[in-house]
């Protein structure tokens, strides 16, 4: 099992600029998570899926951030309009429901100028 | 949503034992104990769960007091690659509402 992917690694924009980052959950697990890590808050839970749906978004930070997932295999979460304070690395996991593990993916490091 | 509280850092020396301490005084009956770390530039990674009895796999050996306020995570021959963020998680079947906090960044010297 290749495990979570995400893309792209790393990438850098101006403010003001759209940002689109992705996910690919590992095959059979029902639940993907979107989190971002900082170092003043450490790793946030912004939103979850189960079976493809969203279940709660109300870590997502405001307006400009949104996230869907069109199938089983695949997420993005998009900001738009990005700001400076958006800079931080973005993680998606995803998890079988009786597994009671997160398996994460290595991460999107995002920076806005 | 109960909270974990841990050190914001240790020290160990190589091949000795460590024991990463968290303290959850508010703990629900349902709630499981995880414990996650993160190595530098990597998502984190499960090292270990359990409700209430003591638990060991291959990466670590998990003490939970009887009480179940407060638990300890073992690492029985703390190697270089053991260096990183640990943390310890509160979670009752799902991860909703979770949050990771900053957890105990561990030294492993050499």
């Amino acid at each position: 099992d290749a495990g979570v992917i995400q893309s792209p690694r790393h990438e850098v924009t101006e403010m003001g600029q759209e940002v689109t980052l992705r996910c690919k959950p590992i095959s059979g697990h029902d639940y993907l998570f979107w989190y971002r890590q900082t170092m003043m808050r450490g790793l946030e839970l912004l939103i979850y899926f189960n079976n493809n749906v969203p279940i709660d978004d109300s870590g997502m930070p405001e307006d400009r951030f949104s996230a869907k997932m069109p199938n089983a295999s695949f997420s993005t979460l998009k900001i738009q309009p990005s700001e400076p304070r958006d800079s931080a690395v973005y993680f998606c996991a995803s998890s079988r429901r009786d597994s009671g593990k997160l398996f994460f993916g290595s991460g999107t490091q995002l920076s806005v100028l | 949503d109960a909270k974990t509280t841990q050190p914001n850092s240790m020290e160990s020396n190589e091949e000795e034992p460590v024991h990463l301490p968290c303290n959850h005084s508010t703990i629900s009956g349902t709630d499981y104990i995880h414990w996650y770390r993160q190595l530098p530039s990597q998502g984190p990674e499960y090292v270990i769960h359990g409700l209430t009895s003591n638990v060991n796999n291959r990466m670590a050996s998990l003490a939970i007091a009887e009480d179940r306020k407060s638990s300890t995570l073992i690492l029985h021959r703390a190697t270089l690659r053991d260096a990183a963020v640990y943390y310890c998680i509160l979670s009752s079947g799902g991860y909703q509402k979770v949050t990771f906090g900053i957890g105990t960044k561990l030294q492993v010297i050499p």
